[in-house]
């Protein structure tokens, strides 16, 4: 099957420290890897397109200065959000995308970030 | 940009009952229909696809549909498990394209009933 593996799966920060969030796929190599943020009970909001050894793209309305994002290989993609507050408070879920036909989209479990 | 619908929004069954959740698209272009089933606290899951050269596609319980005409498709599940119950989301995307962005429908939450 195709993994897609997220770690931490939860953690509380307090304001103002950042937070490293790491995508893996575990079995398959992914040129691309996107990041979702969801709030509860809606739909699953694109933040950014990432691409290995390029810089990432990000949706309209998405700080890049807040959300740092890395896709240093195949393999792995980090979502760093930097100075976080409260209403940074969210489910971070990435998927990768495999890099050959066809293309399907695996997503990650999620990560649970609080900011208090 | 692409613009996709979903119905209903929450759909309640009895175990054994069939279910079905509807998605309508904007983009023409679009040719990649995934669905997705998101449990409680999880990443979604792929559970079934199909691309726009092919009006239906079957996996056990679990069929989908497109109408590319109407720009149209439909999740059905028959025979209805408490397990099944869950948020589905349908998606659409330009598969071919570089960026591939997967729009996402606004999901519907289904309860199977014991």
């Amino acid at each position: 099957g195709a993994v897609v593996s997220q770690h931490p799966s939860w953690v509380i920060c307090k304001s103002g420290t950042s937070v490293k969030i790491e995508c893996r796929s575990l079995d398959f190599q992914a040129t691309t890897m996107f990041w979702y943020r969801q709030f509860p009970k809606q739909s699953l909001m694109l933040m950014a397109t990432s691409n290995e050894g390029s810089k990432a793209t990000y949706e309209q309305g998405v700080e890049k200065d807040k959300f740092l994002i890395n896709h240093a290989s195949l393999t792995l993609s980090t979502l760093t959000v930097t100075s976080a507050h409260p209403e940074d408070s969210s489910f971070y879920i990435c998927s990768a995308r495999k890099r050959v036909f066809p293309y399907e989209q695996y997503f990650g479990p999620g990560t649970r970030l609080t900011v208090t | 940009g692409e613009n996709v619908e979903q119905h209903p929004s929450t759909l309640s069954v009895q175990e054994g009952d069939s279910a079905v959740i509807k998605c309508t698209y904007s983009d023409s272009a679009s040719n990649y229909f995934p669905w997705y089933k998101q449990e409680l606290g999880k990443g979604p899951q792929l559970i079934i696809d199909i691309r726009s050269n092919v009006g239906e596609k079957k996996d056990q319980r679990i069929a989908v549909t497109l109408n590319k005409t109407a720009k149209h498709f439909s999740l059905h599940i028959t025979e209805t498990q408490p397990e099944d119950s869950a948020v589905y989301f349908c998606a659409a995307s330009r598969e071919q394209t570089g960026a591939n962005n997967l729009f996402f429908g606004t999901g519907t939450r289904l309860t199977v009933i014991p």
